[in-house]
């Protein structure tokens, strides 16, 4: 069983677009997370809920939202794709908030033409 | 305050050899330090994390060294092997609910038969 799952695993798209990438975990974790790596492999967090609820923001241009339905999915929609939105972005979860052990799902890489 | 900054970048070890990668922080609120593993087309997975209560923790090959004063931490590989082959990468947390990992920039390690 895959414990943290993201579909899809490649999203080719062209500039402009909107899409969505979807993340689950059956871990019975609290907190999910939004991670981006850079093609320099520089992994950044974007975003946390906890219990559905977003506790962390970063930096983030506003065409990117995520939404958590229920405390076991976080999704992640994107509007008007941009060039530079070309990465792999990682899914990740852990148990409560604090010091805790994140498990990371395989990655979307995203390519933009 | 928020970097974590990790050495060297890349690194060539021959089977047997040992591998030793280093990071250092500077936010002291830090109190969570994991090491990461990530091959490619995958997520990172937890290889191992310390606390800084603790000077030193070990796992089979994979041993944190934690030097608080220093505010830096050191990933030892024993008996490294070519299935090492992988990009690793430091990270740490702290203070508060929100468990943002600060992730350093990777190490590259690339284990010759």
């Amino acid at each position: 069983d895959t414990a943290v799952s993201q579909t899809p695993k490649y999203l080719v798209t062209q500039m402009g677009n909107d899409k969505s990438i979807k993340c689950e975990q059956n871990l019975g974790h609290d907190t999910m997370y939004w991670y981006k790596q850079d093609s320099k492999k520089f992994l950044k967090i974007m975003f946390s809920y906890n219990n559905k609820e977003l506790i962390i923001n970063e930096t983030v241009p506003n065409r990117f939202s995520p939404k958590s339905p229920d405390k076991a999915h976080l999704n992640l929609h994107i509007n008007s794709l941009e060039l530079g939105d070309s990465a792999v972005y990682f899914c990740a979860s852990s148990q409560d908030g604090g010091s805790q052990p994140q498990h990371f799902g395989d990655g979307t890489r995203l390519s933009i033409l | 305050q928020q970097q974590v900054k990790q050495s060297p970048q890349s690194l060539i070890v021959q089977k047997g050899g040992i591998s030793i990668i280093n990071c250092a922080y500077e936010n002291t609120a830090f109190d969570y330090f994991p090491w990461y593993q990530q091959f490619p087309g995958k997520g990172p997975a937890l290889l191992i994390a310390i606390r800084p209560d603790v000077s030193e923790k070990k796992e089979g090959r994979f041993t944190i060294s934690f030097n608080k004063s220093a505010k830096q931490f050191s990933l030892h590989i024993m008996d490294s092997q070519p299935g090492d082959s992988a990009t690793y990468f430091c990270a740490a947390s702290g203070g508060g609910a929100t468990n943002k990992l600060i992730f350093g920039t990777g190490t590259l390690l690339a284990v010759q038969p």
